[in-house]
């Protein structure tokens, strides 16, 4: 069954630095999201991406983040300057909807997230 | 934007009792609600998920029940397990944007531990 990967597994960084964590989605997918989970807390949405652009971000989702999908396959998370309160389980997930066209079609859509292993981010 | 409350945040069972957590959602708009299950370390796990023209879905042990005018869905797992200790996290989906995906807003998640 195909995967979300993702890495590294575990990244540790100096405040100030800049990180860029790295995500190949399910190939067939469309949509990606970025979401992080800080140590004992529940997960939180960061970002979405369709169609090389931003779909939705939260409040997270400062100046300090950009996202960005390279080639055909990556989809990466930069965060240019840590903080140390970013240090979280950072995770990639990815979705597909199929949209019919035509006559006699059907549609179909996933609404399933598929979510990667995560990257641990250590900033110090 | 959306917020989704969870209870309990732990939640102790013999081994064969039944689970039951619950969450609310504040807005009318979410039409998908998946569960996932997360182990120690490891990534959420989609258990089982029940959309907004659907009010029960069952799969084995594991049962999610929707109630739209409440605002409230609740995850039932029976026959526990021990391997069945683990974090579980509900979720709800507003469609963004005309089509029907959206982002996920989770629940603070309860810890279930099946004592064997």
């Amino acid at each position: 069954e195909p995967e979300v990967t993702q890495t590294p597994s575990h990244q540790v960084t100096q405040m100030g630095q800049e990180v860029i964590l790295r995500c190949v989605p399910i190939s067939n997918h469309l949509y990606f999201y970025w979401y992080r989970q800080i140590l004992g807390q529940k997960v939180e949405f960061l970002v979405s991406f369709y169609n090389n652009e931003i779909s939705e971000k939260s409040e997270i989702f400062d100046d300090q983040f950009s996202v960005e999908r390279p080639d055909g396959s990556n989809f990466t998370l930069k965060i240019r300057s840590t903080k140390l309160e970013d240090s979280a389980m950072y995770f990639c997930a990815s979705n597909q909807v199929r949209r019919t066209s035509g006559r006699g079609s059907t549609l179909y859509s996933d609404y399933e997230q598929y979510f990667g292993p995560g990257t641990r981010l250590t900033v110090t | 934007g959306e917020n989704v409350e969870q209870h309990p945040s732990t939640l102790s069972v013999q081994e064969g009792d039944s689970a039951v957590i619950k969450c609310t959602y504040s807005d009318s708009a979410s039409n998908y609600f998946p569960w996932y299950k997360q182990e120690l370390g490891k990534r959420p796990q989609l258990i089982i998920d029940i959309r907004s023209n659907v009010g029960e879905k069952k799969d084995q042990r594991i049962a999610v029940t929707l109630n739209k005018t409440a605002k409230h869905f609740s995850l039932h797992i029976t026959e526990t397990q021990p391997e069945d200790s683990a974090v579980y996290f509900c979720a709800a989906s507003i469609p963004h944007g005309g089509t029907s995906y959206g982002k996920l807003t989770f629940g603070q998640g309860t810890i279930l531990t099946v004592h064997p």
